[in-house]
């Protein structure tokens, strides 16, 4: 069975420093992983996936994220973070059937 | 393009009751995907509907059942409510062509008391 791990409940962050959101995963095959954010009170809204090729992923709003195969991970990356960047974020591996399988959410706050 | 539309955006039932949730999908999307996602969790996939049919099921009762119409849209049922049928319910749209990403609506807030 697949499955995602974010170690973190809540990361902070002053703003203007670099943020890292942390995710493992176990999947068998192949991974797909994604990230999504989520605003209060709102659905989830895409900011990058991973498929294949390279393995630093750039994706919506000046977010990144690093593949690592060796270590079964998909760390969500910023250079320089934003008040606005705070959110509930959630990485996810997709299953064969083209489902999700997302992890618990890391809520990230800037402080400003 | 209005994206992924879900209806309502609240609602408050008590327990035994029955509920219906309905989702139109983004334009140019023929498959919908429902998810439960209880305060403080990740979203739990529920399940998939494709021309119609049920496609794929996750780890949940028979009390919860969809539709899928002609028009793509979708209703989630859920039937004889618990407490702990309380969440937020997200629908999602894909289409095969594209085989990398769902679409996420705004959800519905469901209630029980």
């Amino acid at each position: 069975a697949q499955s995602v791990a974010q170690p973190e409940d809540q990361v902070n962050v002053a703003e203007g420093n670099p943020l890292t959101v942390k995710c493992t995963y176990s999947v068998s095959g192949n991974p797909y992983l994604f990230w999504y954010v989520q605003y209060p009170n709102r659905g989830l809204q895409f900011l990058l996936k991973y498929i294949t090729g390279d393995n630093l992923v750039k994706g919506s709003y000046g977010f990144e994220a690093e593949f690592n195969k060796s270590q079964t991970s998909f760390h969500l990356k910023k250079p320089s973070a934003l008040v606005s960047d705070s959110a509930l974020y959630f990485c996810a591996v997709r299953d064969y059937g083209q489902n999700f399988v997302f992890g618990p959410g890391t809520r990230l706050s800037v402080l400003p | 393009d209005a994206g992924v539309t879900q209806s309502p955006t609240h609602l408050i039932k008590t327990r035994g009751q029955q509920v219906t949730l309905r989702c139109s999908p983004k334009s140019g999307h023929d498959t919908v995907s429902w998810y439960q996602q209880a305060l403080g969790q990740g979203p739990q996939f529920i399940f998939q509907y494709y021309e119609e049919e049920e496609r794929q099921r996750g780890n949940f009762p028979d009390r919860f059942s969809g539709h899928q119409f002609p028009n793509y849209s979708s209703e989630l049922n859920v039937n004889a409510l618990l407490l702990g049928d309380s969440a937020l319910y997200l629908c999602a749209s894909s289409n095969p062509g594209t085989n990398n990403e769902q679409f996420f609506g705004p959800g519905t807030r469901l209630t029980v008391l």
